[in-house]
């Protein structure tokens, strides 16, 4: 079955500079990566999500990028701020199944 | 918005007992799935339902059963409750490969 993992497995940064979580998958046949921030003692909600036949996508100070060949992708967070300190996961999805990396514990200290 | 709703955030019940966790979806979504969360391992499909009456295991069914007889309710099942089951509960949605919405979740610890 896929294989997600993901790295690093906790990061710290200061206020305003960028954070980089990488993520590798197995399966070549997953074709939809979401990720997804989960504040402490909230559910999980989807932040930004890329499909299999797309490069990179940007919304606002988040971007991801994929790339098929080498099986990995990756979300860039720039200016990051306080409120950006959460747990990010991604996943990556074939048909109805999303496997889950094992999270990444992002702090952002001011 | 999509809600997702979990019977209860917080349960504590004891080695041995019958278990039953409810999610309810109000957005007509026709995937449900059931995750646990646990720290550094992140989140494990333990059952999920395409339809109703329809299941198909995840990647750790044993000790779990689900049942699905309404579209919007989605119901994870531990027949005899053991403490290595204490864990954080999610429950999750989604129509065809989009985006899972997820419920509050439930924290049950067994005793």
């Amino acid at each position: 079955g896929e294989n997600v993992e993901q790295h690093p497995s906790t990061l710290s940064v200061q206020e305003g500079d960028s954070a980089v979580i990488k993520c590798t998958y197995s399966d070549s046949a997953s074709n939809y990566f979401p990720w997804y921030k989960q504040e402490l003692g909230k559910r999980p909600q989807l932040i930004i999500d890329i499909r299999s036949n797309v490069g990179e996508k940007k919304d606002q100070r988040i971007a991801v990028t994929l790339n098929k060949t080498a099986k990995h992708f990756s979300l860039h967070i720039t200016e990051t701020q306080p409120e950006d300190s959460a747990v990010y996961f991604c996943a990556a999805s074939i048909s109805w199944k999303s496997t889950f990396g094992d999270g990444t514990t992002l702090t952002v200290k001011p | 918005d999509v809600k997702v709703t979990q019977s209860s955030r917080y349960l504590v019940k004891r080695t041995g007992e019958k278990v039953f966790l409810e999610c309810v979806q109000d957005m007509d979504h026709e995937n449900m799935f059931w995750y646990r969360q646990d720290p550094g391992l992140g989140l494990r499909l333990i059952y999920f339902s395409y339809d109703v009456k329809m299941k198909e295991k995840g990647d750790i069914p044993e000790g779990y059963s689900v049942s699905r007889e309404k579209k919007e309710r989605f119901s994870l099942i531990l027949e005899s409750a053991s403490t290595n089951q204490t864990s954080m509960y999610l429950c999750a949605s989604n129509t065809r490969v989009h985006e899972q919405y997820f419920g509050p979740g439930t924290r049950l610890t067994v005793t």
